[in-house]
């Protein structure tokens, strides 16, 4: 499974854009990312999925540059709901589990 | 469509007694996965099961810990005699699929936090 780094923590505001972005050097041909929000008290939940250029859904935009070696997490304007860890993954058909890392935690103020 | 199903929500026990935690997966999924969370950390992969089958049990702690998906019935976690570093938060996720690159393939419970006191 490739590794990912991704910011450990970050703040911002409401009505703010936010980005995130993971890194992920090692990526495989097919290999996927994906990204998953946790709130407090609850498991995690899949925001979006991309292969590569950009995915687009209506939670979050997902922006995959050529080489894939990192990928950026958009939140339009967030609201205070949006605290939250965001995990980025990367993985293919051939990983029969997921493996996550520490995530990042955002922290929307208001 | 309920969605994946853990109970208790909460538990506590004392330490030396016996933890089990259920799980119900989403109805057509076959694939269960459980996950431990510290407080403050991330999600640590313990154990993946098919029905009556442990596929990869290769995050599961060697002694006190067991894992069972049976053929009729709720995959279940087991934790015999429990210390207070079982405290934690205990999820479990299923998928109708084998791999990742499937999208939006896990859902995930609301977990159940152990308490060891």
């Amino acid at each position: 499974l490739a590794k990912t780094t991704q910011p450990i923590s970050m703040d911002s505001y409401e009505g703010q854009e936010v980005n995130i972005t993971c890194s992920h050097n090692n990526i495989a041909t097919n290999d996927y990312i994906t990204w998953y929000q946790q709130f407090p008290s609850q498991g995690p939940r899949f925001i979006i999925q991309g292969y590569k250029t950009k995915v687009t859904n209506e939670v979050a935009s997902l922006f995959i540059p050529a080489d894939r070696k990192s990928s950026t997490l958009s939140l339009p304007r967030v609201s205070l709901s949006d605290t939250a860890v965001y995990y980025c993954l990367v993985g293919g058909d051939r990983d029969d589990k997921i493996i996550f890392g520490k995530g990042t935690r955002l922290h929307i103020l208001p | 469509n309920a969605g994946v199903m853990q109970n208790p929500r909460h538990l506590v026990r004392r330490r030396g007694q016996e933890a089990r935690l259920r799980c119900s997966p989403m109805k057509g999924h076959s694939h269960v996965y459980w996950y431990r969370q510290l407080p403050e950390e991330g999600l640590k992969f313990m154990v993946y099961l098919q029905k009556e089958n442990i596929i990869d049990e290769s995050g599961m702690p060697k002694e006190r810990f067991s894992a069972e998906f049976p053929k009729e019935g709720p995959s279940i976690l087991r934790i015999q005699q429990v210390v207070r570093g079982d405290s934690a938060a205990y999820f479990c996720a299923s998928s109708p699929y084998l791999g990742q690159g499937v999208a939006e393939g896990y859902t995930f419970g609301s977990g159940t936090r152990l308490t060891v006191v």
